[in-house]
C-alpha cells in the first residue's frame, strides 16, 4: 500500500531534550516536506526536499533541522525543543512534475513540549 | 512571496444546501492552486488542483473550483453538501516557476454540515 509513515504518533517531551520524528514513504517520490499545524494558523511549511541531499527552508524553519540521505526518509530533528514547538506535525511527499503533483500526507505526530 | 487568505474560518450549512468556501491568493508570478481536505484526526488529502487550462476545475466528492486570475481567487463550491463533507478545507498556492516548490497554505475553513 502506498503511504507516508510518520513515527511516533504522539510524543511528550521536556524542554531541551533532543528528539527526532521519522518520516518514510514507499512511493519513490522525489519531493518531501514537513509542516506544522496550529489552531487558527493552518499549515506552515518547515522544510522541504526536492531530492536526496537537496533541502530548503520553508516558512518557519527556526528550531528545526532535516536531512535527506535516502530518497524514502526525511526525518525532522528538534535539537533543543521549546514549548512553542508544541504542535501537530505532518510529513508529506509528492512526485515531481506538475502533471502528477499531489501531496500524500502522513497521519501526523502530535508533539507536546513541557 | 506568495500568500493565501481564506476568508471564512467557519462555515455552517444545512445538509443538501450549496456551499462556497472562499480563497484569495497573492503572488507576483503565475501560480498553481490547490484545495485539500482534512477529516478529523487524519492527514490532508487533495480535492482538486488548478495548473493550467480550463479555469473550472472538478475534483473528488462533487467539489469544483474556479480560478479567477483578475480577482486572484480560487473559490471552492459544491451544489449539495452531505454530512460526510464536514471537515476542514485548506486552499494552497505555489509559484509555477521551475524549481519553485514552496507550498503555502491558508489558515483553513471548517465546514460544518447540519442535518
Amino acid at each position: 500500500e502506498a503511504q507516508v509513515t510518520q513515527n511516533p504518533r504522539y510524543l511528550i517531551t521536556v524542554t531541551g531534550k533532543k528528539l527526532t520524528v521519522t518520516c518514510s514513504q514507499n512511493m519513490n517520490h522525489e519531493y518531501m516536506s514537513w509542516y506544522r499545524q496550529d489552531p487558527g494558523l493552518g499549515l506552515r511549511q518547515i522544510y522541504y526536499s526536492m531530492n536526496v541531499e537537496v533541502t530548503d527552508k520553508g516558512d518557519v524553519p527556526e528550531g528545526y533541522k532535516v536531512s535527506r540521505k535516502e530518497k524514502r526518509n526525511f526525518p525532522l530533528i528538534l535539537e533543543s525543543p521549546s514549548p512553542n514547538q508544541t504542535s501537530l506535525y505532518f510529513c508529506a511527499s509528492s512526485p515531481l512534475g506538475t502533471a502528477s503533483e499531489k501531496l500524500f500526507f502522513g497521519s501526523g505526530t502530535q508533539l507536546s513540549v513541557l | 512571496a506568495q500568500s493565501v487568505t481564506q476568508l471564512d474560518s467557519q462555515v455552517p450549512v444545512f445538509e443538501e444546501a450549496p456551499v462556497e468556501l472562499r480563497c484569495n491568493y497573492s503572488s507576483s508570478v503565475s501560480v498553481y492552486l490547490f484545495w485539500y481536505v482534512q477529516y478529523p484526526n487524519q492527514g490532508l488529502q487533495l480535492l482538486l488542483k488548478y495548473l493550467s487550462g480550463s479555469t473550472l476545475v472538478k475534483g473528488i466528492n462533487g467539489f469544483e473550483a474556479e480560478f479567477n486570475k483578475s480577482q486572484t481567487s480560487f473559490h471552492l463550491r459544491k451544489p449539495s453538501v452531505h454530512i460526510s463533507d464536514t471537515a476542514e478545507y485548506f486552499c494552497a498556492v505555489r509559484n509555477s516557476g521551475a524549481g519553485s516548490y514552496q507550498l503555502t497554505f491558508g489558515k483553513g475553513t471548517k465546514l460544518s454540515v447540519i442535518p
